[in-house]
């Protein structure tokens, strides 16, 4: 069974143009999650999908952050204009269900993102 | 709210040698932890969780940790360090009407010397 997949790996972009995070979750996951980890910092939960629905967004940053889980699979995060303090790794997590009693979330190995 | 606080963001040690991460946490609510370790260019794995259930949680890899609500504590522990045990480690927490919302601690640097 493959893992949860991101992509890119690494990117570096300047200041106030846009990027693109890519996340595959294990297949039948409903569950989706993106978290991030600024340098130096703790991994912070961002948001959470059941299937295509956004079951919890309370830790997007702002209005510069737009995630999507079209058709209830793969998830796009996307920070548009990005600012210096938007670098950092992105992590995702994909669960079957919901709730620490049935799921464990399995994380992908992060996005790198520096922002010049 | 609920928080996690682990102390020491690098921790060394030796081959052979006890293996303890502390982490303590905040809650108003019952919680649910959780131990995730990272090995380089690689996820978040978890090692083990607290559920409720049994105190004192076996993990993988030889790890194990028990929760004490009066300390609120959730140390994670391993008798005999392996090199291969180096690693991040990170604490993590999470409450019923929060699912899968889970907060971290900042996270501990293991080093393994021979």
């Amino acid at each position: 069974e493959a893992g949860v997949t991101q992509f890119p790996s690494h990117s570096v972009i300047e200041k106030g143009q846009t990027v693109t995070l890519r996340c595959d979750p294990i297949s039948g996951h409903d569950n989706l999650y993106w978290y991030r980890r600024v340098m130096g910092k703790e991994i912070k939960f961002l948001l959470h999908f059941v299937k295509e629905s956004k079951q919890d967004e309370s830790g997007m940053p702002n209005n510069r952050f737009l995630a999507e889980r079209t058709g209830g699979t793969y998830s796009t995060l996307k920070v548009q204009p990005a600012e210096l303090e938007d670098s950092g790794v992105y992590f995702c997590a994909s669960s079957r269900g919901q709730g620490p009693l049935q799921e464990t979330q399995y994380f992908g190995p992060g996005t790198r993102l520096l922002v010049l | 709210a609920q928080s996690v606080t682990q102390l020491g963001s690098h921790v060394s040690v030796s081959e052979g040698a006890l293996v303890l991460l502390r982490c303590n946490y905040s809650s108003s609510v019952p919680p649910y932890l959780f131990w995730y370790v990272q090995y380089p260019n690689q996820g978040l794995q978890l090692l083990l969780k607290y559920t409720s259930a049994a105190t004192l949680v076996k993990g993988i890899n030889g790890f194990e940790a028990e929760f004490k609500k009066s300390e609120t504590s959730f140390h994670l522990t391993k008798p005999s360090a392996h090199m291969s045990d180096a690693a991040e480690y990170f604490c993590a927490v999470t409450v019923t009407d929060s699912w899968g919302k889970l907060q971290f601690g900042a996270g501990t640097q293991v080093v393994v010397t021979p």
